[in-house]
């Protein structure tokens, strides 16, 4: 069945610093991914999202491509901030099948001032 | 505009109860859909509600139910509770079925003992 794997954390990393959060799916058909951010104490968010091959997602800095040939959709970001601490977690959903979606584990992102 | 509501915010039940969550979805949104969130996992599809009927349902035993209401609002229900339904219950609503629309409420914490 469809899968989503995540880069475990927790991710600690300096303020400026570049991040990359992998994220690799497994899906039969032509799914939309989906990047979501929990903030601590808040509900989830999406943050972007990108519905089909080579389309770009991009939202506060944040950007991921949607990779069909590597089946990745990797989050990135030039220069993190604090305010970026939260739990990021990857999904995708394949609307002409049964229109569920699924989210991989998470990754807790620590960014030291 | 208060957003997705969620009570209570936490619950401490014994294993074989039963018990109910409830979700009031955010303004003109008439769409909900009922999330299981373990501790260091991702958020799982339960079932997502539409006009008051189910419409879609993720892998979940027939001992989780729910309800929606003409107001919109909706309930979650699981029977004979197992101590493996400890987690957090996300709430999310959205206007139109898809996944990119969702606003998630600040969740439940579902305790069994």
């Amino acid at each position: 069945g469809d899968s989503v794997t995540q880069m475990e954390g927790p991710v600690t990393l300096s303020e400026e610093a570049f991040l990359t959060i992998n994220c690799t799916y497994t899906a039969t058909g032509y799914p939309s991914l989906f990047w979501y951010v929990q903030y601590p104490g808040e509900g989830l968010q999406l943050l972007l999202k990108a519905t089909k091959a080579d389309d770009k997602g991009s939202n506060k800095g944040f950007e991921a491509t949607y990779r069909k040939e590597t089946t990745s959709f990797h989050l990135e970001k030039g220069s993190v901030q604090v305010s970026d601490s939260a739990v990021y977690f990857c999904a995708l959903s394949e609307r002409n099948r049964d229109d569920k979606i699924i989210f991989g584990k998470g990754t807790r992102l620590h960014i030291l001032p | 505009d208060a957003g997705v509501t969620q009570s209570p915010t936490h619950l401490i039940k014994t294993r074989g109860q039963q018990v109910t969550l409830r979700c009031s979805p955010k303004s003109g949104h008439d769409t909900v859909s009922w999330y299981q969130q373990a501790l260091g996992q991702g958020p799982q599809f339960i079932f997502q509600y539409y006009e008051e009927e189910e419409r879609q349902r993720g892998n979940f035993p027939d001992r989780f139910s729910g309800h929606q209401f003409p107001n919109y609002s909706s309930e979650l229900n699981v029977n004979a509770l197992l101590l493996g339904d400890s987690a957090l219950y996300l709430c999310a609503s959205s206007l139109t079925s898809g996944w990119d629309e969702q606003f998630f409420g600040p969740g439940t914490r579902l305790t069994v003992l």
